[in-house]
């Protein structure tokens, strides 16, 4: 197991919509959920950390007011992208991880959805 | 805080081996490894955690020098399914979650 669902796979809307991603793991509880925006041929890049029933944790230079992130269950996080212009135009990528145990072998791997790939015009 | 990898790009044949390494600035506390395919999500391969640790996973095994702050994937007897990019992803801070990955290195393996 440790399916993640991404939806949907390919948005193509006019500059100044708004856009909202969903993030789900199918058969696990993940109480920790990653979004990363990745640009043609290039790295991963962390855009924040989504904890459930708390507030998301933005990387620096990362518009939270722009990029709206909700975790309201162990099972679901979700990205609004809002008044979207071409520059927002990416592919974006979420991960989940399962509930850390405690202890220093407490890592676990994140398991990334499909992404979705966003094009704005 | 970004790994660095190396190589960039690399071509195999069929059956050939390959290293690829990843080099923090920062000490380490894990690294995972990661291969995309094109147009697909990253797909797990393996966590190192502690200094000197070694993994396998049929002929992809790895490395983790901690003194080094690196570790290194091995690719052995490459098949065509290994084609894709390979990211490492680093822990500095023990968080246990947040990763910074490198800018990949792209693997192609030719019949």
């Amino acid at each position: 197991g440790a399916v993640v669902s991404q939806h949907p796979s390919w948005v193509i809307c006019k500059s100044g919509t708004s856009v909202k991603i969903e993030c789900r793991s199918l058969d696990f509880q993940a109480t920790t959920m990653f979004w990363y925006r990745q640009f043609p041929k290039q790295s991963l890049m962390l855009m924040a950390t989504s904890n459930e029933g708390s507030k998301a944790t933005y990387e620096q230079g990362v518009e939270k007011d722009k990029f709206l992130i909700n975790h309201a269950s162990l099972t679901l996080s979700t990205l609004t992208v809002t008044s979207a212009h071409p520059e927002d135009s990416s592919f974006y990528i979420c991960s989940a991880q399962r509930a850390r145990q405690s202890g220093p072998e407490s890592n676990q791997p994140q398991h990334f959805g499909d992404g979705t790939r966003l094009s704005i015009l | 805080q970004q790994p660095v990898q190396s190589p960039q790009a690399v071509i195999l044949r069929e059956g050939e081996d390959a290293v690829i390494n990843c080099s923090s600035s920062k000490a380490l506390y894990s690294v995972h490894w990661y291969r995309q395919k094109h147009g697909e999500a990253p797909v797990f391969l393996m966590i190192l955690l502690k200094g000197g640790e070694q993994k396998g996973h049929e002929k992809i095994s790895a490395s983790f020098n901690e003194k080094k702050q690196q570790s290194s994937l091995y690719l052995t007897a490459s098949q065509l399914s290994y084609s894709g990019t390979y990211f490492c992803g680093t822990d500095t801070t023990n968080s246990g979650y947040a990763l910074n990955f490198g800018k990949g290195t792209s693997l192609l393996v030719t019949p």
